[in-house]
């Protein structure tokens, strides 16, 4: 079956440093390719998607690029700030099957001033 | 986008006893979802809700323990059942928007069972 793996977290940096954060994925189909964030107390939002390869999906600074040969989605950030402090969760859909999105396990972003 | 509200918020529940999760979307909606975030753990779904259909639950996730309402298009109750501690969790519902697949999440509903 489809499943994601997100590297662990927690990832603990200085403001303005440069964010990576690995997102690797399984999926029989085309999948589409999600990065949604929640912050502390709060239910999650879609921070950006891509549809296809080579796609790349791009919100607040944030980037990741649809890499179908490594069955990637990476997500970046060249200069993180104190309030993207939040919990990152790589996600897909298959777009030949139900939409209902698998989700990995979520990496744990911390910024320190 | 849809914008979502839950009730309550968080409670603390003594076991045995059962808590209703109101679910509230600003538009009308074909599918809704009900997930559970264990703590520090992903989302894992328990059930889709159809407005006028049965809800249909995920492996490992029954009816009596998680009964749910779809009275309406912009409205869904999850109940969990004869709590234990095992259920402490953050309860989240969710909505797919416009048949696309992106989904909008509610705020959470953050249970502890003593």
């Amino acid at each position: 079956g489809d499943s994601v793996t997100q590297m662990e977290g927690p990832v603990t940096l200085s403001e303005e440093a440069f964010l990576t954060i690995n997102c690797t994925y399984t999926a029989t189909g085309y999948p589409s390719l999600f990065w949604y964030v929640q912050y502390p107390g709060e239910g999650l939002q879609l921070l950006l998607k891509a549809t296809k390869a080579d796609d790349k999906g791009s919100n607040k600074g944030f980037e990741a690029t649809y890499r179908k040969e490594t069955t990637s989605f990476h997500l970046e950030k060249g200069s993180v700030q104190v309030s993207d402090s939040a919990v990152y969760f790589c996600a897909l859909s298959d777009q030949g099957g139900s939409y209902i999105p698998t989700f990995g396990r979520g990496t744990s972003l911390i910024v320190h001033p | 986008s849809a914008v979502i509200s839950q009730k309550p918020s968080r409670d603390i529940c003594q076991r045995g006893t059962s808590l209703t999760i109101q679910c509230q979307v600003d538009s009308q909606v074909t599918m809704m979802f009900w997930y559970r975030q264990q703590p520090g753990q992903s989302l894992t779904l328990i059930a889709t809700a159809n407005q006028g259909s049965e809800a249909t639950y995920e492996s490992g996730f029954v009816i009596d323990k998680f009964p749910i309402s779809r009275p309406n298009l912009t409205f869904s109750t999850l109940t969990v059942s004869n709590m234990s501690p095992e259920d402490s969790s953050i309860y989240l519902c969710s909505v797919e928007w416009d048949s696309r697949d992106e989904q909008y999440f509610g705020p959470g509903t953050r249970l502890t069972v003593t």
